[in-house]
């Protein structure tokens, strides 16, 4: 069963000062990891996918790497705005041709005070 | 330039009411899912449908049904509500291809009392 772990649940940091959130996971056969943001009282929204082992993508102060069992999220001095929570989600190579399910990990939640 | 639309934004039902949860995309997806999100369970998903005429279930299907109505609209049914179906529901689309992402709907908040 694939499984997607996130840590920490929570996090709280300071404007400017920079992190890193965590996502673990167990999968037969990595098709795909993505990471999304999600606002209160909104829908998950799409941010990265990361497909091999040693990849790298970025976006603004964010920038989303990838392990053989791990991926980091990291936040480069991030602003308030950045506060929301980060979801990781895992396709796996079983989940089915060109319909396809993703395991989502329960999602960090980032406050970033001014 | 809507995306995804959810109907309604908030809804209460009695335990043993039916409702239907709708949902319609304008990106001409080929893909739509049906996702519930609980505190501390993150999103779980009822059910899909790869393509227009086909659905399947996922993880969590038992007291829901589906209907892909037409390529844009994919229709979610509690036929008689429980407060364990309590939840916010997300609906999503793709276009279908290999590690397209989904694109979400903001969701139902579904409260059964």
């Amino acid at each position: 069963e694939d499984q997607v772990t996130q840590s920490p649940e929570a996090l709280r940091l300071q404007e400017g000062e920079s992190s890193s959130l965590n996502c673990s996971y167990t999968v037969s056969g990595l098709r795909g990891l993505f990471w999304y943001r999600q606002d209160p009282g909104k829908g998950p929204e799409f941010l990265f996918t990361l497909y091999s082992a040693g990849e790298e993508k970025e976006k603004e102060r964010l920038k989303a790497t990838l392990t053989k069992k791990e991926s980091f999220l990291h936040i480069t001095a991030p602003k308030p705005e950045d506060s929301a929570t980060y979801l990781c989600a895992v396709q796996a190579w079983n989940s089915g041709g060109s319909n396809y399910k993703l395991t989502f990990g329960k999602g960090t939640l980032l406050t970033v005070n001014p | 330039n809507a995306g995804v639309t959810q109907t309604p934004k908030f809804q209460v039902l009695k335990t043993g009411q039916s409702m239907t949860l709708q949902c319609a995309q304008d990106m001409n997806h080929n893909s739509m899912y049906w996702y519930r999100q609980d505190p501390g369970m993150g999103l779980r998903l009822i059910y899909y449908s790869a393509s227009e005429g086909t659905t399947d279930k996922g993880e969590v299907p038992n007291g829901y049904n589906v209907s892909r109505l037409n390529k844009r609209e994919f229709s979610l049914r509690l036929e008689s509500a429980a407060p364990s179906q309590t939840s916010v529901y997300f609906c999503a689309s793709t276009p279908g291809q290999r590690n397209s992402p989904l694109h979400f709907g903001n969701g139902t908040r579904l409260t059964v009392t």
